[in-house]
């Protein structure tokens, strides 16, 4: 299994849909959590973290399911803005054990 | 407060040349890291520090050697590029906590790096 997984996608939705992303991770001693948002030829910018207890910000929702080992991102009243690619992080607070998922591309419709 | 700044943002190189990348961060960071960037391969890690004067392999360093003489400045250097290190470079630097907790990273825009 590798460390992070994620569907590379695309994901081809329209706007105003509501979209869902999980990012399954194989660490169970993994400590922190993180959804970054990757516009082309960009740098990575954060999106959010993510909580055990989950956590909201406007219309972005991000669940860590310690149990089954992945976390989630869900994305409502989808923007064309929102097209990018969406990158998982998962943190091990050892300086060398950051390790980013490959990301999953959005692309909103108009 | 410029954040995390990256020179040059394009460069060509032939084989065999040499080169270094400056990343430089005005947010008193602790932790600094090299990424490199590959289509289908996502960011892997080339180089870290977590201080002053350290440094500390990651993923893929061969290839790249590393200096943090300066807490706000972090240094590539490719002593002899070869066409397999044709990448998008990115530089990162994020703060840490007591129990070494590290926040997230803030990333700087990168330098498109050709080598023919």
């Amino acid at each position: 299994r590798k460390e992070v997984e994620q569907d590379p996608g695309p994901f081809n939705v329209p706007e105003g849909a509501t979209v869902a992303f999980n990012c399954t991770y194989s660490n169970s001693a993994s400590q922190s959590f993180f959804w970054y948002r990757q516009d082309c030829r960009k740098e990575p910018k954060l999106l959010m973290s993510v909580y055990s207890s989950g956590n909201e910000d406007g219309r972005f929702t991000a669940q860590l399911n310690r149990a089954s080992q992945y976390i989630s991102l869900l994305i409502r009243d989808s923007k064309l803005s929102d097209s990018a690619t969406y990158l998982c992080v998962v943190n091990m607070n050892r300086d060398d054990k950051i390790i980013f998922g490959k990301g999953t591309r959005l692309h909103i419709l108009p | 407060n410029a954040g995390v700044t990256q020179t040059p943002k394009f460069r060509v190189l032939k084989t065999g040349q040499s080169m270094t990348l400056l990343c430089a961060q005005d947010m008193n960071h602790e932790y600094m890291y090299w990424y490199r960037q590959d289509p289908g391969m996502g960011l892997r890690l080339i180089h870290y520090s977590v201080g002053e004067g350290t440094t500390a392999k990651g993923e893929v360093p061969d290839g790249y050697n590393v200096s943090r003489l300066k807490k706000q400045n972090f240094l590539l250097g490719l002593e002899s590029a070869a066409p397999s290190q044709t990448s998008v470079y990115f530089c990162a630097s994020s703060s840490v906590a007591d129990d070494l907790h590290t926040y997230e990273q803030y990333f700087g825009p990168g330098t498109r790096l050709t080598v023919t």
